[in-house]
């Protein structure tokens, strides 16, 4: 069966570092991935979607990478700041039918002052 | 332009009550999925619905989960008979059409909590 693991449960950072978060599945080729950001009490909400032919996408401070070889996806968030704290959630597929997503179990973020 | 309603934000209920959770999607969204969230643990899919039809429902519990997406009014998750374990949240999410290998985004609510005592 499908699995999704995002390798760091919690990331402390400086502000003004890069966090770099990882998630890694098995037993899939998924068409693409998503990445999420989850607040405390609070739904996700989408951030970034990078396709299986795309190799990197941009978005303001966030980068994403897709290594389809690897079945690893990388999430960075450049000159991070403290706003930046919350979980962070990798998601695909779970049919090629679309009508559901499995997510990782999130990497929460802390970036320091 | 309202994102996706869903109440009540907390719930708490007793052992054996049950538990109605419901969700009104984003405006001109057709497409609604429920999802749970136990503590420690990640977003599990439950089922994915369009108006008036169960399109899947792989990820429900066999027995006391329900759900509903009439032509009028919210979609509705039921819990029957509650137990302990059913105690996380639940999310609903929408999307104009569904997500397919091209990517349609879709939009969480905020959640409704569920505390069984």
């Amino acid at each position: 069966s499908q699995k999704i693991e995002q390798n760091s449960e919690a990331l402390n950072i400086q502000e003004g570092k890069t966090a770099t978060l990882t998630c890694n599945y098995t037993n899939y080729s998924p068409a693409y991935l998503q990445w999420y950001r989850q607040d405390p009490g609070r739904g996700p909400v989408f951030l970034l979607l990078i396709r299986e032919n795309e190799k990197e996408k941009r978005k303001e401070r966030l980068k994403v990478t897709f290594d389809t070889t690897l079945k690893q996806s990388l999430f960075h968030i450049t000159a991070s700041q403290p706003a930046d704290s919350a979980t962070y959630l990798c998601a695909l597929l779970l049919n090629q039918a679309g009508t559901a997503l499995i997510f990782g179990k999130g990497t929460t973020l802390s970036v320091s002052s | 332009n309202a994102g996706v309603m869903q109440n009540p934000r907390h719930l708490v209920r007793r052992r054996g009550q049950e538990a109605r959770l419901r969700c009104s999607p984003m405006k001109g969204h057709s497409h609604v999925y429920w999802y749970r969230q136990l503590p420690e643990e990640g977003l599990k899919f439950m089922v994915y619905l369009q108006k008036e039809n169960i399109i899947d429902e792989s990820g429900m519990p066999k027995e006391r989960f329900s759900a509903e997406f009439p032509k009028e009014g919210p979609s509705i998750l039921r819990i029957q008979q509650v137990v302990r374990g059913d105690s996380a949240a639940y999310f609903c999410a929408s999307s104009p059409a569904v997500q397919t290998v091209s990517g349609n985004t879709i939009y969480f609510g905020e959640g409704s909590w569920l505390t069984v005592v």
